[in-house]
């Protein structure tokens, strides 16, 4: 079956680091592009990180500098790495794979999305 | 990077057909890329990719949705309005330099 769980949620206070975890089966991480996106409760959807097929990795304003997204090809596992969390962090985190276009670039949209993990910033 | 701008709300009836705008600029929707996507979302439930590349349907979706762009506008029409359309929806365009805005979403209501 092809799926990404998203698992590492939680309550963490305010200036802390949290790791996420998006394990996929079905298909291989290392051949995807893939990114996290969240959305806080009752907001919008908000685009956090994506990992090209190469390697490479960009980030929104609001995260540059404080979030990482590495990934294991070994494991097919995705992570985010959060670091100097803020209240304002706090939203529900999707993992999701690009979408193919037929063509060697991304299209930067995804058709297959995990359920989630809650991350709660609060003291 | 500013959000797309999304009416807050629009609605129709069954059968009828309806029309969500996504208003963004030269740098997002109105670049080359055409790298604009339409996200359908049910309360409690997962995003859903509904259009990609501005007009593609993927693979399921229904024929009743349908993506167009003119200038720095995109939108998304569905006819045949039916109960199940009832939704969020959101729009989200490649802005370039490798990054991704997203609108702020529209909640279709099916009277």
């Amino acid at each position: 079956e092809v799926q990404l769980v998203e698992t590492g949620g939680g309550l963490v206070q305010p200036g802390g680091s949290l790791t996420l975890s998006c394990a996929v089966s079905g298909f291989s991480i290392s051949s995807n592009y893939m990114t996290w996106i969240r959305q806080a409760p009752g907001k919008g959807l908000e685009w956090v990180a994506i990992i090209y097929v190469g390697g490479h990795r960009f980030y929104g304003d609001s995260v540059q500098g404080r979030f990482t997204i590495p990934r294991d090809n070994s494991k097919d596992t995705l992570y985010l790495q959060m670091t100097s969390l803020r209240p304002e962090d706090t939203a529900v985190y999707y993992c999701a794979r690009g979408g193919s276009s037929g063509d060697y670039y991304a299209h930067w949209y995804f058709d297959l999305w995990g359920r989630g993990t809650l991350v709660t910033v609060s003291s | 990077q500013s959000a797309l701008t999304q009416p807050p709300s629009a609605s129709g009836s069954p059968g009828q057909s309806v029309t969500i705008s996504c208003s963004g600029t030269s740098n997002d929707v109105g670049n080359s890329h055409n790298y604009v996507s339409w996200y359908q979302q049910h309360p409690g439930k997962v995003p859903k990719v509904m259009i990609y590349d501005v007009t593609k349907r993927p693979s399921g979706v229904p024929g009743r949705f349908a993506g167009s762009k003119s200038g720095n506008t995109a939108s998304l029409t569905i006819s045949g309005l039916q109960a199940e359309d009832e939704a969020d929806y959101y729009c989200s365009a490649y802005g370039g330099d490798n990054n991704l805005v997203f609108g702020g979403g529209t909640k279709l209501t099916v009277l």
